[in-house]
């Protein structure tokens, strides 16, 4: 079953460190993308990062990289250079094929970040 | 950002009656999404939308209806609330489903139902 499991509940970096946050996913369809989104204490989603299961390269995104390990399973979000706004939740999802019944999209239980000045 | 508004923001009311919540996008996108995001689980997906009058269901959709009559508008409908519905739920939409980078769902602000 698909399945997304993010280990680290919460998290503390210092400002202008690297920060990297965890991610596995399990699924037996070949074809998925990975995302990262971030939800601030606002409460907004905000799209992050893509990445696709073909893809050959680690997506980048600015500050955001995406450490993609497909023979592990792991799709780690990398934020370089931490900002006192980058504390926030974090959640990991992804999409695969369920061609009996659909797609499906499903999040992990995201991490709390937490940038110290 | 992507153009999608939620309505209402905060609405409170109470164990068996009618809700009805409306997203709407300006972005001309095929696929729209209802979640609802509760602690301890996360994101879950209700219903979806694949285009005017194509629904299918998510994996939380008793006691959920949606609707879809024009390609911005995507209606949830909670036909006689519960307290179990009390929850944030947000809309999203997606250009495509299947296919790279614009399969990416773009989310709503959120809408905050409270059934008392």
């Amino acid at each position: 079953a698909q399945k997304i499991t993010q280990t680290q509940p919460g998290m503390f970096v210092q400002e202008k460190e690297a920060v990297t946050l965890d991610c596995t996913y399990d699924t037996s369809d070949p074809s998925y993308g990975l995302f990262w989104y971030k939800q601030p204490s606002s409460g907004e989603m905000i799209f992050l990062i893509y990445q696709g299961s073909y893809d050959q390269q680690n997506a980048t995104e600015g500050r955001y990289s995406l450490n993609f390990q497909k023979a592990r399973k792991s799709a780690n979000l990398v934020i370089s250079a931490s900002q006192l706004g980058d504390s926030a939740m974090y959640f990991c999802a992804m999409r695969d094929s369920e061609y009996t019944g659909g797609f499906k999209t499903i999040f992990g239980a995201g991490t709390r970040l937490f940038v110290k000045a | 950002d992507a153009g999608i508004t939620q309505s209402p923001r905060h609405k409170v009311t109470e164990t068996g009656t009618p809700v009805t919540l409306r997203c709407h996008q300006t972005e001309n996108h095929r696929y729209m999404y209802w979640y609802r995001q509760d602690p301890g689980h996360g994101l879950r997906l209700i219903h979806y939308s694949y285009g005017v009058k194509d629904t299918d269901k998510g994996e939380v959709s008793d006691g959920y209806s949606v609707s879809r009559s024009k390609t911005e508008d995507f209606l949830l409908t909670l036909e006689s609330a519960t307290s179990s519905q009390t929850s944030v739920y947000f809309c999203a939409i997606s250009e495509s489903l299947l296919a790279g980078r614009t399969e990416t769902q773009y989310f709503g602000p959120g809408t905050r139902l409270l059934v008392l």
